[in-house]
């Protein structure tokens, strides 16, 4: 089977730096995807991460270390409008599903 | 480019009754799911569909059944509800074989049921 740990809720100030981790458990593994789902809305796809590393999408950036079986997503210069839950989802061996973490709310203070 | 469509946006039910949700994507996409989503909660998946005319269960089906007849469309069907059956359910989809990391949701059924 195949799980995700990702703490509940992180609140931060607008203009900061914030960092939400994600570590998983699977039986196989091959990427790491995050998604970003304000209240009402819909998930909309954030990065995905196949290989060790950092890969910056703008003022996000995503991280992985599958030693570690660990991985990040790094929010910069924060805006009130990044306020949302934050997803890190596997998919697995076969590449035809994803499984999702519980989710990390962020709360984006003035 | 509509992307990926779901119908209705709300719902109320009574426990025992049955309905349809519908899902159309006009991204020519293979592969389509649903999840549902409780409050506070992760995504789970229901079904999933490879392609036109196949289905496959997901982490949560029972109490749900799903049909694929045509490329673009993918119903989920509530045979007889029960309240916790009361979710929001998202359909997705995603056009490469063995990339459903990165999936487009639709915007959302709201379903109760009383």
């Amino acid at each position: 089977g195949q799980s995700l740990e990702q703490p509940s809720e992180v609140t931060a100030v607008e203009g900061a730096i914030v960092q939400i981790n994600c570590t998983y458990q699977t039986s196989g593994f091959y990427g790491l995807s995050w998604y970003q789902q304000h209240d009402g809305g819909a998930p909309t796809f954030l990065s995905y991460n196949a290989l060790d590393g950092l890969e910056e999408t703008g003022r996000f950036s995503s991280f992985l270390s599958r030693s570690d079986s660990y991985g990040y997503l790094l929010l910069q210069e924060l805006q009130m409008k990044d306020s949302a839950s934050y997803f890190c989802a596997v998919p697995n061996n076969a590449g035809n599903m994803l499984t999702f973490g519980g989710g990390t709310r962020l709360m984006v203070k003035p | 480019n509509a992307g990926v469509t779901q119908t209705p946006k709300f719902r109320v039910l009574k426990t025992g009754q049955s309905m349809t949700l519908l899902c159309a994507q006009d991204m020519n996409h293979e592969y389509m799911y649903w999840y549902r989503q409780d409050p506070g909660m992760g995504l789970r998946l229901i079904h999933y569909s490879v392609g036109e005319g196949t289905t496959a269960k997901g982490e949560v089906p029972d109490g749900y059944n799903v049909s694929r007849l045509k490329k673009q469309n993918f119903l989920l069907g509530l045979e007889s509800a029960a309240p916790s059956q009361t979710s929001v359910y998202f359909c997705a989809s995603t056009a490469h074989v063995r990339a459903s990391y990165e999936q487009y949701f639709g915007p959302g059924t709201r379903l109760t049921v009383t």
